[in-house]
C-alpha cells in the first residue's frame, strides 16, 4: 500500500521567502508528526497532530512556523520569511493512533535557503 | 524535558561481527522505546521497538535490552552484513506535565559495515 509521501521533495528558496511543505499520510492514520533533521543530526520534534488538532506545539522554533491539518489527512508546514538556518530535511510521519506506536516516515523535504 | 543520549556517534565493525548502540534517558515515566534505521536519502523506519514492562527483545539479528533502573536500552545486531550499514536512532517518549506525550530522539549513530 502507499506509504507517507512528501512534496516537494527539494526546495530551494531565497532567504525572506515563504516556503509551504507537504504531506500525505497513510490512510487512516489519525497521527501525523512534523520533524526536522538538520545535515548529520538527529530528529527534531516540530509539531504532532491528532486529527485535525495539534495538542503539542512546542517544538516550533519561531512564530515564523506554523502548520495545518484539514479533513484528518493532508498536512502543510508553512514557513514564512526563510532565514538559512532553516535549511535541513523536514520529516512527516504518521501513526494509526499515538506515539506508542509505529511511525511512518515519508522520505523527507530537502530545503535549501540561500 | 526528557534528554536522550546516544553513543557512539560512529561505529565501524567488520562483516559478521556485533554492533552495540548505547542510550540513556533522563524520564522515569518513559515507557516506549523504539529504535529506527535511516538509510541515505530516506525517511526513518521502524526496526525494533520494547516497552517497559519487558527486559528484553529479539526479532532475528537484531535484539534490544531495557534497564528501567539506570534508565538505559541498547542495540544489539549480531552477524552484521553489508545492508546494515545505516545511520540508527534510539528514542525514547516524553511526557510533558500537562500530559503530552512525544517521541525524543538521540542523535543518531552511523554504523558502517566493513565487508
Amino acid at each position: 500500500g502507499a506509504g507517507v509521501s512528501q512534496s516537494p521533495s527539494n526546495k530551494v528558496t531565497e532567504k525572506g521567502k515563504d516556503v509551504e511543505l507537504r504531506c500525505d499520510p497513510i490512510s487512516g492514520h489519525t497521527a501525523l508528526y512534523w520533524y526536522r533533521q538538520s545535515l548529520g543530526q538527529g530528529l527534531e520534534f516540530l509539531i504532532y497532530f491528532q486529527g485535525n488538532s495539534a495538542p503539542d506545539k512546542s517544538g516550533l522554533p519561531s512564530d515564523r512556523f506554523s502548520a495545518e491539518r484539514t479533513g484528518g489527512s493532508v498536512s502543510t508546514l508553512t514557513i514564512q520569511r526563510t532565514q538559512q538556518e532553516d535549511s535541513a530535511v523536514y520529516l512527516c510521519a504518521s501513526s494509526l493512533w499515538s506515539y506508542q506506536e509505529t511511525q511512518y516516515f515519508g522520505p523527507g523535504t530537502r530545503l535549501l535557503v540561500l | 524535558g526528557e534528554n536522550v543520549e546516544q553513543h557512539p556517534s560512529t561505529l565501524s565493525v567488520q562483516e559478521g561481527d556485533s554492533a552495540v548502540i548505547k542510550c540513556t534517558y533522563s524520564d522515569s515515566a518513559s515507557n516506549y522505546f523504539p529504535w529506527y534505521k535511516q538509510e541515505l536519502g530516506k525517511g526513518p523506519q521502524l526496526i525494533i521497538d520494547i516497552r517497559s514492562n519487558v527486559g528484553e527483545k529479539k526479532d532475528q539479528r537484531i535484539a534490544v535490552t531495557l534497564n528501567k533502573t539506570a534508565k538505559h536500552f541498547s542495540l544489539h545486531i549480531t552477524e552484521t552484513q553489508p545492508e546494515d550499514s545505516a545511520v540508527y536512532f534510539c528514542a525514547a517518549v516524553q511526557t510533558s506535565l500537562q500530559g503530552a506525550q512525544k517521541l525524543v530522539f538521540g542523535q543518531g549513530t552511523r554504523l558502517t559495515i566493513n565487508p
